[in-house]
């Protein structure tokens, strides 16, 4: 079956240490890969997309993601977490091509320590 | 600033009731897609509309439908509801086309009791 794992439901950092979210898919082709973030009671805020060239895609508020085709990963990672990245992130896919008929994964809620 | 809105923010229905949840998309966008997302899940697709025609649709009975009106506002309509449609019901908007990026509301929460 198709699918999104996001393998970490919860994770703790410390303010200011490295930050990476897994993130694995299970397609036969390449999907359209996205990053979210939840805040509490807000929407979802689109933090990064990848679509193809680059495997190393930049985002807003410092984050970053790497596509790597062998492993079917698109992790999330940010060198130093700032307090105000407290929140839920998911994982997305797109198969159709528009990016617009997302399928999810179950997140992994995010605790940064001061 | 995403410019999605959408109401009410909070609503309480009974088993077997209906309800109908409102979009407002951002403007100039012309598809419109629901979302259900259940406590403590990632969200589900339920269908997207462009050009007020149904385009895709998730693993949703028919007593999930919706609307899309030429002003490309959106409504979600749940007939005969469960208990397990409990969730946060979030629109997102998007023009259509590749590598589009949609934008979510906050999303409308619905507890049926």
């Amino acid at each position: 079956a198709q699918s999104v794992t996001q393998p970490d439901i919860h994770i703790t950092v410390s303010e200011g240490a490295s930050l990476e979210l897994r993130c694995n898919y299970s397609y036969g082709a390449t999907p359209y890969l996205f990053w979210y973030v939840q805040s509490p009671g807000q929407g979802l805020q689109l933090l990064l997309k990848y679509f193809s060239g680059d495997t190393l895609v930049q985002g807003i508020k410092g984050f970053e993601a790497e596509f790597k085709r062998s492993q079917s990963s698109f992790n999330l990672r940010k060198p130093s977490v700032h307090w105000s990245d407290a929140a839920e992130y998911f994982c997305a896919v797109d198969l159709t091509g528009g990016g617009n008929k997302l399928t999810f994964g179950t997140g992994t809620q995010l605790k940064v320590e001061l | 600033e995403t410019g999605v809105t959408q109401s009410p923010t909070h609503l309480i229905k009974t088993r077997g009731q209906q309800v109908t949840l409102r979009c407002s998309s951002q403007s100039g966008h012309n598809t419109v897609s629901w979302y259900q997302q259940a406590l403590g899940q990632g969200p589900q697709f339920i269908f997207q509309y462009y050009r007020e025609e149904e385009n895709g649709r998730g693993n949703f009975p028919p007593r999930f439908s919706g609307l899309q009106f030429p002003n490309y506002s959106s409504e979600l309509n749940v007939n005969a509801l469960e208990l397990d449609d409990s969730a946060l019901y979030l629109c997102a908007s998007s023009l259509v086309g590749s590598q589009e990026t949609q934008y979510f509301g906050p999303g409308t929460r619905l507890l049926v009791l």
